[in-house]
């Protein structure tokens, strides 16, 4: 079964970094992108960007270029959303999701990882 | 800025056929990127309901269908039931934003 388990969920100040993962498994995982999302609170969907964890080539988001990090281990099939001070508007839930087809044009987001639950607040 | 567009609420009476707009413009569905759909049931993650415009994973029931029309999109969820309650997205591709796009989210109640 093709799966993605994320890292549980944090509770954080204002001014801390995190770092965030989602491990794949049941695939072949060096060789499909991963999608970060963030639902903020009572919202939609937002795509953060994306990275190849076979070497790590990341894509963001014009709205989180600067803001976020990604980076990956394919040693043991994970990659990583990493803040390095976060703020109170952080708080949301971050989901990973695996890009499926063979081109930009055709491609979706399947499966999704459970959502990590971020809370900044003093 | 690149925008999908889709109502915020649809309801119907169980049984009844509804359906929610997915509005983009040329640089995402009008230039001819596939369309997909999600159902997030309140409390857990995204599942993928429709990709492609009209295909359906293996598992979702075919009470899920999707069209695609120029510019707009469009899911069609026929015989309503309890559990299809939820909110739903659409996503596609923008070459502008040089990323991908998912829509505002509709919230389907069932009367």
């Amino acid at each position: 079964e093709v799966q993605l388990v994320q890292s549980g969920a944090e509770v954080k100040k204002p001014g801390e970094s995190l770092k965030i993962s989602c491990q794949g498994s049941g695939y072949e995982f060096s060789t499909h992108w991963i999608a970060w999302v963030r639902q903020l609170p009572g919202k939609g969907l937002e795509w953060m960007g994306i990275i190849y964890p076979g070497d790590s080539d990341s894509r963001y988001s014009p709205t989180f270029e600067g803001q976020v990090t990604f980076s990956a281990d394919k040693s043991i099939n994970t990659v990583y959303l990493q803040w390095s001070s976060l703020k109170a508007s952080d708080t949301a839930i971050y989901y990973c999701a695996r890009r499926v087809g063979t081109s930009t044009a055709y491609n979706w987001f399947d499966p999704w990882g459970q959502g990590t639950l971020v809370t900044v607040s003093s | 800025q690149s925008v999908l567009t889709q109502p915020p609420s649809v309801s119907g009476a169980p049984g009844q056929r509804v359906t929610i707009s997915c509005t983009g413009s040329r640089s995402n569905i009008g230039a001819n990127y596939d369309v997909h759909w999600y159902q997030q049931v309140p409390g857990t993650a995204p599942k993928l309901l429709i990709y492609s415009h009209t295909n359906r994973p293996s598992g979702v029931p075919d009470r899920f269908s999707g069209s695609k029309s120029g510019t707009s999109a469009s899911l069609a969820i026929t015989g309503l039931q309890a559990e299809d309650e939820g909110d739903y997205y659409c996503q596609s591709y923008d070459s502008t934003l040089s990323g991908w796009l998912f829509g505002g989210g509709t919230k389907v109640t069932v009367l």
